[in-house]
């Protein structure tokens, strides 16, 4: 089965770190950009980040540029989501998903939730 | 940058038609693909029609796409509402030019 699967999110202190990882499975994961999508509790879908089928290019919204860092192991067939200085508003459930000319994949997400 | 602004909600009845919009705030609508998810409550997004007016498999055919240069907007059109059609649609499309991908803010679908 094609499929995305999130972990890694939980609670965490403003100011603090998550590390979110996206493992795929039932497709040459390899061959694939792969993105991370938020969605705050009750709001609308927000690109964050993407890379590219070799990790060697990655882009990110400006909302999280510099704090957030995107890698991926094409051995593991994971994707990472380093986030760190967190803030409040960074609280949301992230999802990845796979570019195939559209977003065709993605996984269940999971919640990162920033709180004091 | 460009920003993709949709209602935030429209209602209709069961077998009837409805139309959502996606208007973009700079650069033309037509240079590059409009793509629209639907997504319900608790789950993730599925996509309904992607570069522009093409449908995923398994996505009924009363479910289309199109763009408008002259409004430079995209539309998502449902036909022969069903219940089942009650959900959350989003209008996406890249923005080359900064590397990024830009959502509209969603329109909640009611079908009573």
């Amino acid at each position: 089965e094609v499929q995305l699967v999130e972990s890694g999110g939980g609670l965490v202190q403003p100011g603090g770190s998550l590390t979110l990882s996206c493992a795929a499975s039932g497709f040459t994961f390899s061959s694939h950009w792969i993105h991370w999508v938020r969605q705050a509790p009750g709001k609308g879908l927000v690109w964050v980040s993407r890379i590219n089928s070799d990790g060697r290019s990655t882009s990110y919204a400006a909302s999280v540029k510099g704090r957030f860092t995107i890698t991926r192991d094409n051995a593991k067939n994971t994707v990472y989501l380093q986030m760190k200085n967190l803030r409040v508003e960074d609280t949301a459930v992230y999802f990845c998903a796979r570019l195939s000319g559209f977003f065709d994949i993605w996984g269940q997400g999971t919640m990162a939730i920033v709180s004091s | 940058n460009f920003m993709l602004t949709q209602p935030h909600s429209v209602s209709e009845s069961p077998g009837k038609t409805v139309t959502i919009s996606c208007t973009r705030s700079s650069g033309s609508i037509a240079s590059t693909y409009v793509q629209w998810y639907q997504q319900r409550p608790g789950s993730a997004p599925t996509a309904v029609i992607y570069e522009s007016d093409r449908r995923p498999s398994g996505v009924p055919d009363r479910f289309s796409g199109s763009i408008d240069s002259s409004s430079n907007s995209a539309s998502l059109t449902i036909s022969g509402l069903k219940t089942e059609d009650e959900a959350d649609y989003y209008c996406q499309s890249s923005d080359f030019n900064n590397h990024a991908e830009v959502f509209g803010g969603g329109t909640e679908l009611t079908v009573l």
